[in-house]
C-alpha cells in the first residue's frame, strides 16, 4: 500500500463549478501538507501549504486537513479554465527533508 | 524569486549511453532533489543532496548516480541508460528545514 494514496483522475467539470481534490495517507507522523500544481510540460509549483489539522484559504482555492481521519482536500470554488492542470498532493513529519507525493489528479476544466 | 534551471528540456539517447542531466539553483539552498514522474506513478524520488558532496539515496537510486561539487549544482548520471529510464526528470530545491521545494522545469528523456 502506498503512504500517500490519490485518485489520478482524470477529472473534468465545467467553468464555474466547485473543485473537490482528496488525498489519503497511512503514516500518522505527517505534518506538514502541501499542494503542487503543475500544468502540461512545467515542473510543479506550490499552490498551498498547511501545518497539522485545519483549514486554510487563499483566494477561490480552500486546503483543509484531517489529521484523525488521515485525509486532506484541496477545493476550487469558480473554477476557471486556466485551473486545468495536474494537482499533486505532498506531505512530510517534522523534521523530515524528504516529502512523499501523491500521483497527482489530472483536471480539465470546460469552458 | 527561486530560479531552478536544468540543462535541457528533451533529450534523445541510445540504450548504453552514459547520460548527464545538470540542475542549478540560484538560492543558495541546502537541499536539492532528483525525482522522475512517470504516468500512474507521480513523483518519485531517486537521490537527494543536503550539503556538498553529501548525498542519501531515495526510493528509486538503482541504475542513477548523483554528483553535488558545488552548492548550487546537483548532477544525475545515468550511468548506462535503458529504455526503461524514458522518463520525465524533475529537480527541486528547498533550505534545510524549508516549508517548498521549488522545481526546475523537467527534462523529458527518451532512451531508444
Amino acid at each position: 500500500q502506498k503512504e500517500v494514496e490519490q485518485d489520478p483522475g482524470p477529472l473534468s467539470v465545467p467553468e464555474g463549478a466547485i473543485v473537490s481534490l482528496n488525498c489519503t495517507y497511512s503514516n500518522s507522523a505527517f505534518q506538514y501538507f502541501m499542494w503542487y500544481r503543475q500544468y502540461s510540460r512545467k515542473g510543479p509549483e506550490l499552490l498551498m501549504y498547511t501545518y497539522s489539522s485545519g483549514n486554510k484559504e487563499d483566494g477561490r482555492f480552500t486546503a483543509q486537513v484531517d489529521k484523525s481521519s488521515k485525509y486532506i482536500s484541496l477545493f476550487i470554488r469558480d473554477s476557471q479554465p486556466s485551473d486545468s492542470a495536474t494537482y499533486l498532493c505532498a506531505m512530510r513529519g517534522q523534521g523530515a527533508q524528504k516529502l512523499v507525493f501523491g500521483q497527482g489528479t489530472r483536471l480539465t476544466i470546460n469552458p | 524569486d527561486v530560479k531552478v534551471t536544468q540543462s535541457s528540456r528533451y533529450l534523445v539517447k541510445r540504450t548504453g549511453e552514459k547520460v548527464f542531466l545538470e540542475c542549478v539553483q540560484d538560492m543558495d539552498h541546502e537541499n536539492m532533489f532528483w525525482y522522475r514522474q512517470d504516468p500512474g506513478l507521480g513523483l518519485r524520488l531517486i537521490y537527494f543532496s543536503y550539503d556538498v558532496k553529501m548525498k542519501e539515496k531515495g526510493d528509486i537510486p538503482e541504475g542513477y548516480s548523483v554528483s553535488r561539487e558545488k552548492k548550487e549544482r546537483f548532477s544525475l548520471i545515468l550511468e548506462s541508460a535503458s529504455t526503461n529510464q524514458t522518463s520525465m526528470y524533475l529537480c527541486a530545491s528547498t533550505i534545510h528545514g524549508g516549508e517548498t521545494q521549488y522545481f526546475g522545469p523537467g527534462t523529458r528523456l527518451l532512451v531508444l
